[in-house]
């Protein structure tokens, strides 16, 4: 089945340390997305590729990094730089075109202690 | 930039009394409107989508939804409601893909209760 696939699905990290979210597609996609979800907040873009090698910001990137150097990955490492890391993590493919759906993974939710 | 608002954080209803869960959008052309709903610590899924071809939406898990271009309303709705249609649920717009990749822009998300 095609889909998304995030990993792990729960992580810890101690202050200082920085970590690396995993996310796989096989669908196809060209777009990828990272988000972040914090209660009541709605979810806000940290980054998106639309192709391989490139990527752009989204409007939460300090503290985060990522790559695309394949087009099924998209991997998300959070920084020691990111002051407040605990949250939920998404990540989502998007087929070309305004009209096109966003498909979700799982989510992986990160916990500072 | 497009953008939406969902009025209401929080809707509670009874099991088989109608859902309406809102969403407003702003957006200087006509826009491309979704709604998702998510369970507990899952990713989101897809309910429905708008892209011009008719304003009623039909969705899954009997959801539906009507654009009003006069309102700029995008409200969802459901006859009646189940135990099952307890989560969260968000609506979102699809932004210009020059300034922003074809990404999608999400409300604040509404929580739905039902009781028994």
């Amino acid at each position: 089945d095609g889909g998304i696939t995030q990993s792990p699905k729960y992580l810890f990290r101690k202050e200082g340390q920085n970590v690396t979210l995993s996310c796989e597609q096989n669908l196809n996609h060209d777009a990828m997305y990272w988000y972040r979800q914090d209660p009541g907040q709605g979810l806000r873009l940290i980054y998106y590729s639309q192709i391989v090698n490139d990527f752009q910001k989204g409007d939460i990137a300090e503290g985060y990094s990522v790559s695309r150097e394949k087009k099924e990955s998209f991997p998300l490492t959070v920084t020691s730089a990111q002051k407040n890391p605990t949250a939920f993590y998404l990540c989502a493919s998007k087929a070309p075109g305004l009209d096109t759906e966003a498909f979700f993974g799982q989510g992986t939710r990160l916990t500072v202690v | 930039a497009q953008s939406v608002t969902q009025l209401g954080s929080h809707v509670s209803v009874s099991e088989g009394a109608l859902v309406l869960l809102r969403c407003n959008y702003s957006s200087s052309v006509p826009p491309y409107l979704f709604w998702y709903v998510q369970y507990p610590n899952q990713g989101l899924q897809l309910l429905l989508k708008y892209t011009s071809a008719a304003t009623l939406v039909k969705g899954i898990n009997g959801f539906e939804a009507e654009f009003k271009k006069s309102e700029t309303s995008f409200h969802l709705t459901k006859p009646s409601a189940h135990m099952s249609d307890a989560a969260e649920y968000f609506c979102a717009v699809s932004a210009d893909r020059e300034t922003s990749g074809s990404r999608l822009t999400f409300g604040e998300g509404t929580q739905l209760t039902v009781n028994p």
